[in-house]
């Protein structure tokens, strides 16, 4: 069985800094590996994903990510945030193996990112 | 999210009640599933749908049934409100892995119910 673990519940930062969202999986195969956010009152929109190849992921506005086998992570990272970046972020893994359900995605906890001024 | 409409946005009903949450989807996908979002427990699949009259239960089913006799439609029945079912419903949708592998879900924009 696969499990997700966001160690911190809520990270704030001023607007301007660098940002680490920390995200440590588990699980007895291959997985895929995706970070969301949701904005206020509002569904969870894909951020990024890591399917296969270079370990360093870029999505949207500006966010990258890190998968790093070894240490059975994936951190997600912004050099500079911004006002709007204020959200909860998800992260979200699923097996490699495709069962009858499909790809089942198990979710983290979820992290709270508060840009300060 | 485009291709994708729950129904309704808000709803609050009685203990002991029948609730039936609607998912809608326009983009022709095979699975689709159903989640619930709740402080401190990020999300937790309910049940879960691989094709028109194929459902299965996720991991915090008890107190739910689902029902899909469409391709775009898959519903989400509490069948006796309970208080501890106050929560934000999302309903998620994908296609069948291609060649690339899986991409991910594309999300609803959820129901928040409130059982009192």
């Amino acid at each position: 069985a696969q499990s997700v673990t966001q160690l911190d519940s809520q990270v704030p930062v001023f607007e301007e800094a660098p940002v680490e969202l920390r995200c440590n999986y588990s699980s007895s195969v291959s997985v895929y590996l995706f970070w969301y956010v949701q904005y206020p009152n509002q569904g969870l929109q894909l951020l990024l994903k890591y399917l296969s190849g270079s370990t360093l992921v870029k999505g949207i506005n500006g966010f990258e990510a890190e998968f790093n086998k070894s240490q059975t992570s994936f951190h997600l990272r912004k050099p500079s945030v911004h006002i709007s970046d204020t959200a909860e972020y998800f992260c979200a893994v699923s097996d490699f193996e495709l069962t009858g359900g499909g790809n089942k995605l198990t979710f983290g906890t979820g992290t709270q990112l508060k840009v300060e001024l | 999210d485009a291709g994708i409409t729950q129904s309704p946005r808000h709803k609050v009903t009685e203990t002991g009640t029948p609730v039936t949450l609607r998912c809608h989807q326009t983009e022709n996908h095979r699975y689709m599933y159903w989640y619930r979002q709740d402080p401190g427990h990020g999300l937790r699949l309910i049940h879960y749908s691989y094709g028109v009259k194929d459902t299965d239960k996720g991991e915090v089913s008890d107190g739910y049934s689902v029902s899909r006799s469409k391709t775009e439609d898959f519903l989400l029945t509490l069948e006796s409100a309970t208080s501890s079912q106050t929560s934000v419903y999302f309903c998620a949708i994908s296609p069948s892995s291609g060649t690339g592998g899986f991409y991910g879900y594309t999300f609803g924009s959820g129901t928040r119910l409130t059982v009192v």
